[in-house]
């Protein structure tokens, strides 16, 4: 879905680097994650924020910052990147207003190696 | 919150047999489940979703059938073609936690011609 952009799609930076992942939406959908994905763990969320300027720790929170000061974009910090943040990662974004769930729609990923 | 197990993690089978991947969820709650195919390389992509007031959903050679009593749903796919092959996620909707959505472990299917 282009509605959807994710950048850079490729990273290799070092241990105890700043780095700054993109999401951009097209949609003015509410929500919008932040995934990793890893060999043998599936999807893990990271973040995710419900609006604009609210945001939530997920399943993996750690050693990462997120904000969401506009709508449409919600950038992924890694403050000091170690090794283990190496991954493939997603942002995804979905309708909000709803009392039941809605489908997810997927940015095309960023592979970040850290070395 | 929520917790979702997909079985099998790895699925083979002959092109022209049907595919069956099943998912359990523990939050009776749930209300929402999508399934998401993901190719080599690429995002993952919604195939088809079902809503916990339907038992059944049908699109072309896809469906998705939910227990709701049990608290597991299953995809299954018909007339398998090589292209099918790809990395497959369900998911349940955690309802202390907005549009969150838990996904499972992904089935990895491989379809030989």
């Amino acid at each position: 879905d282009a509605g959807i952009t994710q950048s850079p799609r490729y990273k290799i930076t070092e241990t105890g680097r700043q780095v700054t992942l993109m999401c951009h939406q097209t949609w003015s959908h509410s929500y919008m994650f932040w995934y990793r994905q890893d060999l043998g763990h599936g999807l893990r969320l990271i973040y995710y924020s419900a609006a604009a300027d609210i945001t939530d720790k997920g399943e993996v929170p750690d050693g990462y910052v997120v904000s969401r000061s506009k709508t449409e974009n919600f950038p992924l910090t890694l403050e000091s990147a170690t090794r283990s943040q190496t991954s493939v990662y997603f942002c995804a974004s979905s309708e909000g207003g709803h009392t039941t769930g809605q489908p997810q729609h997927f940015g095309d990923g960023t592979r970040l190696s850290i070395l | 919150g929520e917790n979702v197990e997909q079985h099998p993690s790895t699925l083979s089978v002959q092109e022209g047999d049907s595919a069956v991947i099943k998912c359990t969820y523990s939050d009776s709650a749930s209300n929402y489940f999508p399934w998401y195919k993901q190719e080599l390389g690429k995002r993952p992509q919604l195939i088809i979703d079902i809503r916990s007031n339907v038992g059944e959903k049908k699109d072309q050679r896809i469906a998705v059938t939910l227990n709701k009593t049990a608290k597991h749903f299953s995809l299954h796919i018909t007339e398998t073609q090589p292209e099918d092959s790809a990395v497959y996620f369900c998911a349940a909707t955690d309802n202390n936690a907005g549009n969150m959505l838990t996904f499972g472990g992904g089935t990895r299917l491989m379809v030989k011609p």
